[in-house]
């Protein structure tokens, strides 16, 4: 059952634009989300993360929304660049537990 | 950020033969490490959690006798996939979590890809 959904598999976006990257959990004692970069055969970068006291988080070009009325969370790039296209994966976590669970990831292809 | 090391990054073996995988926390402690395991165009799906001085728990469907898990030390955890076969062929992942600010954050290893003949 997937607790974490990314339904969109890709996303392309010019250079220079806002690339944003959506995410829904089913699982109500999530409270805390985060975002990895992942370049094929190398382990997942951590990007930014959230807790649901918070309904947003910035950190440079990266922001990170959560409305945890609609269990939603979105990562914003801003302006998007080359070095950015990779596949993104959500992550949610019951605070104390560290278990990741993770969506299925959202290909981003930044175009010059 | 934290850093988490792996090896080795890629491994070649005959089918039927044991294959050790090494994931090191190098610049912090950590009780538990978690083993990730994915196949190609797939999420990551957690295998098990590796536990310092205790047993590793294990995820529904993945088989304890089949991936050996030891927490050596508070900064090395192993996994072993026992008489491999073709089918265990993926891209195996380490975490170690590190606390900071009271937020637990994931830091994940470079990845083992193994392959099976």
């Amino acid at each position: 059952d997937q607790q974490v959904k990314q339904n969109s598999p890709s996303l392309s976006v010019q250079e220079g634009r806002i690339s944003i990257l959506n995410c829904d959990y089913t699982n109500s004692m999530f409270d805390y989300f985060l975002w990895y970069k992942k370049y094929p055969a190398e382990g997942p970068t951590f990007l930014i993360s959230i807790s649901s006291i918070k309904d947003k988080n910035e950190d440079g070009r990266f922001t990170v929304f959560l409305n945890k009325s609609a269990k939603h969370l979105s990562l914003h790039i801003v302006p998007s660049q080359p070095g950015d296209s990779a596949v993104y994966f959500c992550a949610a976590s019951v605070s104390g537990d560290y278990k990741l669970s993770f969506g299925a990831g959202t290909t981003v292809t930044v175009r010059a | 950020g934290a850093v988490v090391s792996q090896h080795p990054s890629r491994v070649i073996c005959k089918s039927g033969t044991s294959v050790k995988i090494e994931c090191r926390s190098l610049d912090f402690q950590a009780t538990t490490m978690f083993w990730y395991r994915q196949f190609p165009k797939q999420s990551l799906m957690l295998m098990a959690t590796s536990n310092e001085g205790s047993k590793a728990t294990y995820e529904q469907g993945v088989e304890k006798d089949k991936f050996l898990i030891n927490h050596a030390s508070l900064t090395l955890s192993t996994l072993t996939v026992t008489s491999a076969h073709p089918e265990d062929s993926s891209f195996y992942i380490c975490s170690a979590p590190l606390l900071a600010g009271g937020l637990e954050t994931q830091y994940f290893g470079p990845g083992t890809r193994l392959l099976v003949l």
